[in-house]
């Protein structure tokens, strides 16, 4: 079945500095891919919508100039945590649609800002 | 903007109790789907439903879609501790558009 791969899986940096997650499909092309952010024991709201070629769309109240998002190819999108602090701390997962009704999610990247 | 309301939100039972979740929403939905979320990983995909009405059963699992495809629940028979975990719906308003929208999840967990 379709796979997005997701990494790292655990990321621990300084509070100012940029992390930089990758969400790679591996068996399939995916135009579109889909950001969520996650709170422990809360459900996934979506940060983001990845087009390749284009600018990514952003969901309302979510800054696009400290979560940068590039969906260079077919392949791979990438989430840029620019200037991060101890609130962005968070568990952050990649999806990417799959068919008429299939979502394949990656295994998560857990952000721990210190 | 959270389309999509789970009940109840924490719910913890004894091995071998049934248990219903709630997914309700004054929207409809061409389909909804439930997954499962374990710490640290990512959701996996339990069943899809399109069809108002429709039941799907997953071994101990029961999924119903609502008549008016705006509300879906899901039962468990004899939870099993390995049945712990976040439990999400989500529903995509048209079949053809890239929205997608998660439920406010529920936390289960099974005592042994």
């Amino acid at each position: 079945g379709a796979v997005v791969s997701q990494h790292p899986s655990r990321v621990i940096c300084k509070s100012g500095t940029s992390v930089k997650i990758e969400c790679r499909s591996l068996d399939f092309q995916a135009t579109t891919m889909f950001w969520y952010r996650q709170f422990p024991k809360q459900s996934l709201m979506l940060m983001a919508t990845s087009n390749e070629g284009s600018k990514a769309t952003y969901e309302q109240g979510v800054e696009k100039d400290k979560f940068l998002i590039n969906h260079a190819s077919l392949t791979l999108s990438t989430l840029t945590v620019t200037s991060a602090h101890p609130e962005d701390s968070s568990f952050y997962i990649c999806s990417a649609r799959v068919g008429v009704y299939g979502y394949t999610f990656g295994s998560g990247t857990r952000l721990t800002v210190v | 903007t959270q389309l999509l309301e789970q009940s109840p939100q924490f719910l913890s039972i004894q091995e071998g109790e049934n248990l219903t979740v709630y997914c309700n929403s004054s929207s409809v939905f061409s389909s909804l789907q439930w997954y499962r979320q374990e710490p640290g990983e990512g959701p996996v995909l339990l069943v899809t439903v399109v069809t108002g009405g429709e039941v799907k059963k997953l071994k101990r699992l029961t999924f119903q879609f609502g008549d008016a495809r705006k509300d879906s629940s899901l039962h468990i028979t004899a939870a099993q501790p390995g049945d712990t975990g976040l439990y999400l719906c989500a529903g995509a308003p048209t079949k053809l558009g890239n929205q997608f929208y998660f439920g406010t999840g529920t936390s289960l967990t099974v005592i042994p």
